[in-house]
């Protein structure tokens, strides 16, 4: 499968626990996203990577959330001290620079729910 | 700020319908635009996408539209089937890292 793979698909967790969640993008994409999506909304943009480079963050992205991707490969978001609004799906895209359409390719996503 | 929203909230069509599914937005300085369906509880597949440059994309018995001065794409699905039951997102890109903007969805139910 040559897809972009996020672990785990799902993540149950205890108000104030911290959590990391795990993005492999396909394997020539250097660029990657982060969204979250909540009940009956739309995906909202979280974070952008370039390689290693972490170019964009959303006002979302509070303090208690951090994102890396060490080797310009796969990603990791962790939210720490997590909190019950944190309770939402994660998804991961990725997209290859300076290809025709610059189209994003999405994960199966993380469920979070946090108790 | 970039607002994409989709007419109508839910649908629900009889099997063999033709339909339409609306998105506007609000930046004209839009790269492109993808349609989305996401199952219950999944991810994002994407079904089409078209540049700022284009009119229409065609993919099987799916068609969507662009029409910057107005800042509306459509999604046209021929002959529905009970398989077409989803959510379908748009979604524009734009800015300098392509981030995507998404409308709330629109629920589709095809019933046979």
């Amino acid at each position: 499968d040559t897809g972009v793979s996020q672990d785990p698909r799902h993540k149950i967790t205890k108000r104030g626990q911290n959590v990391t969640f795990r993005c492999d993008p396909i394997s020539e994409h250097n660029r990657l996203y982060w969204y979250r999506q909540t009940l009956g909304q739309g995906p909202e943009f979280l974070t952008y990577f370039q390689n290693e480079a972490q170019l964009e963050k959303s006002r979302l992205l509070s303090d208690r959330f951090s994102a890396e991707r060490p080797k310009g490969s796969f990603s990791t978001l962790e939210i720490q001290r997590t909190e019950q609004g944190d309770s939402a799906m994660y998804l991961c895209a990725s997209r290859l620079a300076g290809g025709p359409y610059n189209e994003q390719f999405f994960g199966p996503g993380t469920r979070l729910t946090v108790l | 700020k970039q607002e994409v929203t989709q007419i109508p909230a839910a649908l629900s069509v009889p099997e063999g319908e033709n339909l339409v599914l609306n998105c506007s937005f609000t930046d004209s300085a839009i790269y492109n635009l993808q349609w989305f369906r996401q199952d219950p509880g999944k991810g994002l597949t994407s079904l089409l996408l078209i540049q700022s440059s284009q009119r229409e994309q065609t993919s099987g018995r799916l068609n969507a539209s662009l029409d910057k001065s107005s800042g509306r794409s459509t999604l046209y699905i021929a002959a529905s089937q009970p398989g077409d039951s989803a959510t379908y997102l748009c979604a524009q890109g734009g800015g300098s890292n392509y981030k995507l903007t998404f409308g709330k969805g629109t629920l589709l139910t095809v019933n046979p």
